[in-house]
């Protein structure tokens, strides 16, 4: 069975840093594209970032470049988001997905910026 | 970057009845388009993918359509637990992005 599982959200103070893991099981992670997904309290879904299979291939959403960094540790499947200068309009679920056809989500893991 | 118009923002509909939502890409993308269902509090749910591929377990009531820049997600009859937010995303090319969604109520 597919498994996505998020941590490492929390209370955070604005300029503060946190960094989400996903680790994954169930199928052979080394093989997939993994992306984040985050939604503000009461809006839509927005894409942050994906990274290759390889992990050399990263892509960012413009609202985060410069500040979140998309990484991975395939001996490990698991998923990685470090999130820099956050801000407060950084609020929200974060969820890793499995890209290849979205189909597999992880349950999310709340960040929340506020002084 | 491509731009996702979903429509409508919102739409009351009964059990049963047929329930039509579109996209509409700012410029083509092929078949890359996925739609999406999600209830409060809960992750999002993939529905097709490749435009109208039925991803696995889903029922034959949802059905897609189109390619290039117009997309459909078609709901055959309606049911209560239908009832949710429904947001497509083009994946051809980065930055990926979403349509606004669509929140699906009882009339």
């Amino acid at each position: 069975e597919v498994q996505l599982l998020e941590s490492g959200g929390g209370l955070v103070q604005p300029g503060g840093s946190l960094r989400l893991s996903c680790a994954a099981s169930g199928f052979a992670f080394t093989n997939y594209v993994m992306t984040w997904v985050r939604q503000s309290p009461g809006k839509g879904l927005e894409w942050v970032s994906s990274i290759s299979d390889s992990g050399d291939s990263p892509h960012y959403a413009d609202s985060v470049k410069g500040r979140f960094t998309i990484s991975r540790d395939n001996s490990r499947s698991t998923l990685y988001l470090q999130m820099n200068t956050l801000r407060a309009e950084d609020t929200a679920v974060y969820y890793c997905a499995r890209q290849d056809r979205f189909e597999f989500w992880g349950q999310g893991t709340l960040v929340t910026v506020s002084s | 970057d491509i731009q996702m118009t979903q429509s409508p923002s919102s739409l009351s509909a009964s059990v049963g009845d047929r329930v039509t939502i579109t996209c509409r890409a700012s410029q083509d993308i092929r078949n890359y388009l996925a739609w999406f269902q999600q209830k409060p509090g809960k992750a999002p749910k993939s529905l097709i993918y490749d435009a109208s591929t039925l991803q696995s377990g889903v029922p034959s009531k949802f059905s897609g359509s189109g390619s290039g820049t117009d997309f459909t997600l078609t709901i055959s009859s309606l049911q209560p637990e239908d009832f949710a937010t429904y947001y497509c995303q083009q994946h051809h090319h980065y930055p990926l992005t979403f349509g606004g969604g669509t929140k699906v109520e009882i009339k």
